[in-house]
């Protein structure tokens, strides 16, 4: 079956380090996958795409990797600040007809000053 | 910046009623979404539409039905509320691109908190 996982615990981390979220996904050939925040009571806000041929990619300090190998997507957030604190939502595209994503339930971070 | 708005932030129906959830974008977009979250389910697409008077069923469109009569605007129609539709309800757009192109971006309205009595 289909699945998009994402650690489901919290992230609990201090102020100034590197904050690592994960994607794996299972039985799904997706041409790219988004990152989306959401704050509580909110909707999702896109963060950063990243394509299939890609390895990495950069948006000021975050930083999204994807392993089509591995199927994970990785989901840093260097010098991390308590305003990064949210849930944050993985989604894979898939290059069909209709222009469709599916999205992981999302990690939820908590940054401590 | 493109604007996605719900029509209401919280609503209380009761048992049986017919619920109204309207969704309206300012960006052109074609593509409009409906989604659910609930806790530990993530985000579920009910229907989305990618023209006007087009739809098609996302995964959970048992309950719902949509409306789509003008490009900026979509409905999603729960026909006679229950309570295991108390939900965060979710309108997204995005704009169609070129097959092998895409990026589907998402934007999203602020959600509608849905609560059946």
């Amino acid at each position: 079956s289909q699945k998009i996982e994402q650690n489901s615990e919290a992230l609990n981390i201090q102020e100034g380090k590197t904050a690592t979220l994960t994607c794996n996904y299972t039985n799904y050939s997706p041409a790219y996958l988004q990152w989306y925040r959401q704050d509580p009571g909110r909707g999702p806000v896109f963060l950063l795409l990243i394509r299939e041929n890609e390895k990495e990619k950069r948006k000021e300090r975050l930083k999204v990797t994807f392993d089509t190998t591995l199927k994970q997507s990785l989901f840093h957030i260097t010098a991390s600040q308590p305003a990064d604190s949210a849930t944050y939502l993985c989604a894979l595209g898939e290059d069909t007809g209709f222009q469709k994503l599916v999205f992981g339930t999302g990690t939820r971070l908590l940054v401590s000053p | 910046d493109v604007k996605v708005t719900q029509s209401s932030r919280y609503l209380v129906k009761r048992t049986g009623e017919k619920v109204f959830l309207e969704c309206v974008q300012d960006m052109d977009h074609e593509n409009m979404f409906w989604y659910r979250q609930d806790p530990g389910l993530g985000l579920r697409l009910i229907y989305f539409s990618y023209d006007v008077k087009m739809k098609e069923k996302g995964d959970i469109p048992e309950g719902y039905s949509v409306s789509r009569e003008k490009k900026e605007r979509f409905s999603l129609i729960l026909e006679s509320a229950s309570t295991n539709q108390t939900s965060m309800y979710l309108c997204a757009s995005s704009l169609v691109v070129g097959r092998g192109q895409g990026t589907d971006t998402q934007y999203f309205g602020p959600g509608t908190r849905l609560t059946v009595l």
